[in-house]
């Protein structure tokens, strides 16, 4: 079974401020992906960035890296530069390798940017 | 990019009807796509597994008999709730990944989902 635990439920952040939002997961599986979303207020998920169990370096994606600390089974999501737009639901997931699809989410974690 | 279409975007019924949701894979194959229920401030809970051409998987703790899913093509999914009641109002998302896409490095589509409300 997969678990993913996400124990921030909301964080501030000033405007152009850099952000961390946590992510610790939990699994048997050998090979498995991370990744986190973001879910504005309207509702869609939108795919932020993926990272690999066996993956040597963290992943980045503009302005989103993941921190990901294997030994210490986290997955950290960096957000710099934040604008007011990064206003939303963050999700971090898992998901088993071979089966992209079935992925276990954590609770969230709702970011507000200050202007 | 990889799009995933959901219809309808809201629904608003009196309780003890049968509601239709669809979700679309516009621009790929999906052999399989996923449908989670949200509640408000909670994360996405993954109901079912829809399967091409055969029966859907469901998790444990949801009523088959409620929630019925078809995957008639493989671009296309429905769950129908059935005899809906106000305890399941909620909002309902689907996903889906590109046929062939089992790495796990390929993330799911998500269509805009679906706000329900039973009356």
């Amino acid at each position: 079974a997969q678990k993913i635990t996400q124990t921030q439920p909301g964080m501030f952040v000033q405007e152009k401020e850099a952000v961390t939002l946590d992510c610790t997961y939990d699994t048997s599986d050998p090979s498995y992906g991370l990744f986190w979303y973001k879910q504005p207020s309207s509702g869609e998920m939108i795919f932020l960035i993926y990272q690999g169990s066996y993956d040597q370096q963290n992943a980045t994606e503009g302005r989103y890296s993941l921190n990901f600390q294997k030994a210490r089974k986290s997955a950290n999501l960096v957000i710099s530069a934040s604008q007011l737009g990064d206003s939303a639901m963050y999700f971090c997931a898992m998901s088993p390798r071979g089966n992209a699809g079935k992925s276990t989410f954590g609770d969230g974690t709702t970011l507000t940017v200050k202007p | 990019g990889a799009v995933v279409s959901q219809h309808p975007s809201w629904v608003i019924c009196k309780s003890g009807t049968s509601v239709k949701i669809e979700c679309r894979s516009l621009d790929f194959q999906a052999t399989t796509m996923f449908w989670y229920r949200q509640f408000p401030k909670q994360s996405l809970m993954l109901m079912a597994t829809s399967n091409e051409g055969s029966k859907a998987t469901y998790e444990q703790g949801v009523e088959k008999d409620k929630f019925l899913i078809n995957h008639a093509s493989l671009t296309l999914s429905t769950l129908t709730v059935t005899s809906a009641h106000p305890e399941d109002s909620s909002f309902y998302i689907c996903s889906a990944s590109p046929t062939g896409g089992t790495r796990s490095n390929q993330p799911q589509h998500f269509g805009d989902g679906t706000r329900l409300s039973i009356l």
